[in-house]
């Protein structure tokens, strides 16, 4: 029972460069979102999906994309690396709304240098 | 922008003593949730209550909510070891939660 899986654990990236992190839940789950979480600051929203083909702009979206072209995955890509994107990034997904439990991943902590 | 707020940002406890930690916020909410985060892993969902409810239990956690405060208290009873960890609240708004907005956390460690 897989749940939310997030790929890769842990990558180091130069700035510039562009990277994709990727998210696979196997619950059918209709929302899928995407964290970043720096210390001292709680965690953030950066992009958020409420079901395949849909996407929008949660808190922070600058310099992130992400694309929902099926139920399962939830990609989010960096255009091009900067220092300050530097964080441990959290997939989460829920079933419906309205107060459902959000099932996280176990993130991914990137470094930029 | 941080929507919750925790206090007290760090708490140490001995085993066996009850922890209370705190969570204001600012504007209209949905619901509010209570998640769980060990060192080095993901989130854990802990419990939810929604505007219209006062107060909620779940094991040994017990939840309130005052939205006339706009405040939320967390409560463990009979704290363990295990339950070492770092504590957010997250409110949700626009009726749904897929727009959680996270507090900074409390650090809570509890001595053996």
């Amino acid at each position: 029972n897989a749940g939310v899986t997030q790929t890769p654990k842990f990558q180091v990236l130069k700035t510039g460069q562009s990277m994709t992190l990727q998210c696979a839940q196997d619950m059918n789950h209709e929302y899928m979102s995407w964290y970043r979480q720096d210390p001292g600051m709680g965690l953030r929203l950066i992009h958020y999906s409420v079901g395949a083909g849909i996407t929008d702009q949660g808190e922070v979206p600058n310099g992130y994309n992400v694309s929902r072209s099926t139920t399962e995955d939830f990609p989010l890509r960096l255009l091009s690396a900067a220092p300050s994107q530097t964080s441990v990034y959290f997939c989460a997904t829920q079933a419906g709304s309205s107060g459902n439990t959000i099932y996280f991943g176990e993130g991914s902590w990137l470094t930029v240098v | 922008s941080q929507q919750g707020e925790e206090d007290p940002q760090a708490l140490s406890i001995q085993e066996g003593e009850n922890a209370t930690m705190n969570c204001s916020y600012k504007t209209s909410i949905n619901n509010l949730q209570w998640y769980r985060q060990n060192s080095g892993r993901g989130l854990v969902h802990l419990i939810l209550i929604r505007s219209n409810e006062r107060e909620k239990h779940s094991g040994r956690l017990r939840v309130t909510l005052d939205t006339s405060k706009k405040s939320s208290s967390l409560l463990i009873t009979a704290s363990r070891a295990a339950d070492t960890a770092s504590y957010f609240c997250a409110t949700g708004t626009q009726g749904g939660s897929e727009k959680l907005v996270f507090g900074k956390g409390t650090k809570l460690t509890v001595n053996p």
